[in-house]
């Protein structure tokens, strides 16, 4: 166990909808990192918070939108879903950028 | 319908033999270099990291070596367990910090 929750663990949604993946980072984490995973792009890093503030972007389509509360926690938002978006989502946390980072179980979301 | 994914690379080894999984990464400016495993069903597990100011570094049965010269990074697992099956992942950071870039992963079996 990582210490990091994301939740749902499972998410069916249908095509032009919108959802939101959650996440809670290990006690004490500042940095928040999202990730998707799916069969033909593999691991590809999205977005970046630490803090609060947005560090850093990566393969994030505009639909998709992120930020993290003051609590630290973060949250995903995927809208005008379509096919491709099928995929599993992943947080991960560390403590300072630069450190290791901790993932949690993922988000497996399914646009049907 | 065929469906389409990542071909990943396997290694099959037996049961108490050593293991070397091999990367290329891309980035010359990379500083930072991690490898993950990852379970069937489960989010990426940090296993051992290494800085571009070391050419080696050893954990509990592992070994990470770094070849800065042809951009090389590779995993030695010594006495293979079958818990080590897994796909493992190697990770440059960039981006000061912000990101992991994930390689393709190669598909680790153990034969019994």
């Amino acid at each position: 166990d990582s210490g990091v929750t994301q939740t749902p663990k499972h998410l069916i949604t249908a095509t032009g909808q919108r959802v939101t993946l959650r996440c809670s980072p290990r006690s004490g984490d500042l940095s928040v990192y999202w990730y998707q995973q799916s069969l033909d792009q593999g691991l590809q890093f999205l977005i970046h918070y630490y803090n609060g503030e947005e560090r850093a972007k990566g393969n994030i389509l505009e639909r998709f939108s992120a930020q993290q509360f003051p609590d630290l926690h973060s949250e995903l938002n995927l809208s005008s879903l379509e096919l491709g978006d099928s995929a599993l989502y992943f947080c991960a946390s560390s403590d300072i950028p630069y450190n290791e980072q901790f993932f949690g179980p993922g988000t497996r979301l399914t646009v049907l | 319908g065929e469906s389409v994914g990542l071909h990943l690379p396997t290694l099959s080894v037996q049961e108490g033999d050593n293991s070397i999984i091999n990367c290329a990464y891309s980035n010359s400016a990379s500083d930072y270099f991690i490898w993950y495993k990852q379970e069937s069903g489960k989010g990426p597990q940090f296993i051992i990291d290494i800085r571009s100011n070391m050419d080696k570094r050893q954990g509990q049965r592992v070994t990470v070596l770094l070849n800065k010269t042809v951009k090389h990074l590779s995993l030695q697992i010594a006495a293979t367990q079958p818990g080590d099956s897994a796909v493992y992942f190697c990770a440059e950071n960039t981006g000061g910090g912000n990101k992991l870039t994930f390689g393709t992963g190669t598909q680790l079996k153990v034969e019994l």
